[in-house]
């Protein structure tokens, strides 16, 4: 069964220093994984889909993820936090090549001026 | 391009009433899921619609219950309401495309937010 685990369920960064959220997923086959951002009452906001082309994906406002079949992970950094970053983040796995998403639990990330 | 609407945005109901929660899906999208969100079980899928008909099923009592119409919109439906339906029912369109569907992106809805009395 696929199944995703986001290991830090809070994440404190002061603005202008590195984010690193980690995810690790489960996937009985080569996944399709996803990133989303959710601000606060708001919807969720992609920021950048892994599709077995290339290992180091590029998303928006900054932000990239490299998928490592090794170690089953799929960590989501960014060199440089901003205050507007401050939000929940997900970590998402296709199953079953379907139409059915598998969220972790969420990370919240929070940026100290 | 219009992004996924859904209406109403905030929903106050009692327990024992029932609810009907409306998504529009971006233009061109065929596929319309839709997920709960809350604070102790998180994001769980709820079913996936396709050209009208249901493609997809997460593990939830059928008191839950959707339908898709020709326009792609769809409606979600909660009978004889619980405490813990309370919830943000977040819908996803994408365009379901059989051969693509691993790599279909979904793109969500702001959510309405229902709260059961």
């Amino acid at each position: 069964a696929q199944s995703v685990t986001q290991l830090d369920s809070h994440v404190s960064v002061s603005e202008g220093t590195p984010v690193l959220l980690r995810c690790n997923y489960s996937s009985s086959y080569s996944p399709s994984l996803f990133w989303y951002v959710q601000h606060p009452n708001k919807g969720l906001q992609l920021l950048l889909k892994y599709t077995s082309a290339a290992t180091l994906v590029k998303g928006i406002n900054g932000f990239e993820a490299e998928f490592k079949k090794s170690e089953t992970s799929f960590h989501l950094t960014k060199p440089s936090a901003h205050m507007s970053d401050a939000a929940e983040y997900f970590c998402v796995v296709n199953v079953d090549q379907g139409g059915k998403l598998i969220f972790g639990q969420g990370t919240e990330l929070s940026v100290k001026p | 391009k219009a992004g996924v609407t859904q209406t109403p945005r905030y929903l106050i109901k009692t327990r024992g009433q029932q609810v009907t929660l409306s998504c529009s899906p971006i233009s061109g999208h065929r596929s319309v899921s839709w997920y709960q969100q809350t604070p102790g079980q998180g994001l769980q899928f709820l079913f996936e619609y396709f050209s009208e008909t249901q493609r997809n099923k997460g593990n939830f009592p059928g008191r839950f219950s959707g339908r898709q119409f020709s326009n792609s919109r769809s409606e979600m439906n909660v009978s004889t309401l619980e405490l813990g339906d309370s919830a943000l029912y977040l819908c996803a369109s994408s365009l379901g495309l059989a051969g693509g569907r691993a790599t279909d992106t979904q793109y969500f809805g702001p959510g309405t937010r229902l709260t059961v009395l």
